[in-house]
């Protein structure tokens, strides 16, 4: 069975450029998360969605992140203008269970550097 | 924020030691994960333990919940230099969100 895919796997840009990542999570996943990760630090969650509901966005940077999962299944996150501090790993999650967090599976991670 | 600290920062060892981790937490959960992430690559679940739980095994893995004290500790028996990884608890604090900790990078010499 095919894992959480994240594309791109790294990204550059300028500042004030837009970016946009995708996820394809495993197959029957309804619960998909977006999280953060910056150098040497846990990740951090951006959104979680149910479906194609986005339940929790409350750490989303909303005047410049933007993410849709359209008909709950991949899910795209995009930035846009980009900014120094942006540069981190961006990762991918699903879970079977969205009630009470069990295992989540991660992607690879998409690698942004705003230069 | 982050809800988990990870104790120690980073450890080394010789292979075929043991390396045990702690992780600290401040509100009650649900359940608390151990996760592995190897450099440059997303992170891989280890081992779940609930609130009711007080340890759990998977292998070479051994953890423990105390839930008294918000702490939990993860064990790795007769490591191997593929332990080689950077290692999170993450916390289900019932709002149905896992928030992990800035994690432990453990070093296993050959």
């Amino acid at each position: 069975e095919a894992g959480v895919v994240q594309s791109p796997r790294y990204k550059i840009i300028e500042k004030k450029q837009p970016v946009a990542f995708w996820c394809n999570p495993i197959s029957g996943h309804n619960t998909l998360y977006w999280y953060r990760q910056n150098l040497g630090q846990g990740p951090e969650l951006l959104i979680r969605y149910e479906n194609e509901e986005a339940v929790d966005d409350s750490q989303l940077p909303k005047d410049r992140f933007s993410a849709e999962r359209l008909k709950g299944v991949d899910s795209t996150l995009k930035i846009q203008p980009a900014e120094l501090g942006d540069s981190a790993v961006y990762l991918c999650a699903s879970s079977e269970r969205g009630l009470n967090t069990g295992e989540l599976f991660f992607g690879e991670g998409s690698r942004l550097t705003v230069l | 924020s982050q809800q988990g600290e990870e104790d120690p920062q980073a450890l080394s060892i010789q292979e075929g030691e043991n390396a045990t981790m702690n992780c600290s937490y401040k509100t009650s959960i649900n359940n608390l994960q151990w996760y592995r992430q190897n450099s440059g690559r997303g992170l891989v679940h280890l081992i779940l333990i609930r609130s009711n739980e007080r340890e759990k095994h998977s292998g070479r893995l051994r953890v423990t919940l105390d839930t008294s004290k918000k702490s939990s500790s993860l064990l790795i028996t007769a490591s191997r230099a593929a332990d080689t990884a950077s290692y999170f608890c993450a916390t289900d604090p019932n709002d149905y969100k896992l928030s992990f900790g800035a994690g432990t990078t453990v070093t296993v010499r050959a």
